[in-house]
């Protein structure tokens, strides 16, 4: 089976650096995705990790660990507009995308 | 623009009636999917295409049914909507190729009263 871990909330500051941290236990893997979504909408596509490594993108950054199951999204100088849910997603043996449950972020003045 | 497009936005559904879901997409992408999104439990796949003329079940799928005649349409049908199907139905497509992210529809809000 399948099973993603995530926090189901944060809270960061205007300006900080926030850490949002992903485990996962799959019978087969084949990328880790970082999806933001604001309430509302839609989730939007942030990054994309298939080998070990930090993939950096403007100020967010994504990094994954296969041997550890763990990927993690830092996301830098943070500005109110950052406030959403975080969604970490593996896919699956059939091409689908499964997903966490979403970290909330709230960022704080 | 394009990407996919879902309709209804919102409904509000007796219970007991039947409902379509629609979903169109114009990227001419194989694999089309919908996802539930429900409080405390992320999204969830209900059902899978990935080419036309084939469909799977995903991890919820009771309730719900779906067809794909072609590339660009996969409706989600739920035959007698009940109370728990209450939620944030989304279509989502992702390009070929297992390292391609997924785009998705802007939602349907179904509540089943």
């Amino acid at each position: 089976g399948q099973n993603i871990d995530q926090p189901t909330e944060m809270t960061a500051t205007e300006g900080a650096i926030v850490q949002i941290n992903c485990t996962y236990q799959t019978s087969g893997f084949n990328g880790l995705f970082w999806y933001q979504q604001h309430a509302g909408e839609a989730p939007t596509f942030l990054s994309y990790n298939v080998l070990d490594g930090l993939e950096e993108k403007g100020r967010f950054s994504s990094f994954l660990s296969r041997s550890k199951g763990y990927s993690y999204l830092l996301l830098k100088e943070l500005q109110m507009k950052d406030s959403a849910s975080y969604l970490c997603a593996v896919r699956g043996s059939q091409g689908n995308l499964i997903f966490g449950k979403g970290t909330k972020l709230s960022v704080k003045p | 623009i394009a990407g996919i497009t879902q309709a209804p936005t919102s409904q509000i559904l007796a219970a007991g009636r039947r409902m379509t879901l629609r979903c169109t997409q114009d990227m001419r992408h194989n694999a089309m999917y919908w996802y539930r999104q429900d409080l405390g439990l992320g999204l969830r796949l209900i059902h899978y295409s990935n080419t036309a003329g084939t469909t799977g079940k995903g991890e919820v799928p009771d309730g719900y049914s779906v067809s794909r005649a072609n590339t660009d349409d996969f409706p989600l049908t739920l035959a007698s909507a009940v109370p728990s199907q209450t939620s944030v139905y989304f279509c989502a497509s992702p390009r070929s190729g297992m390292n391609t992210e997924a785009f998705f529809g802007q939602g349907t809000r179904l509540t089943v009263v």
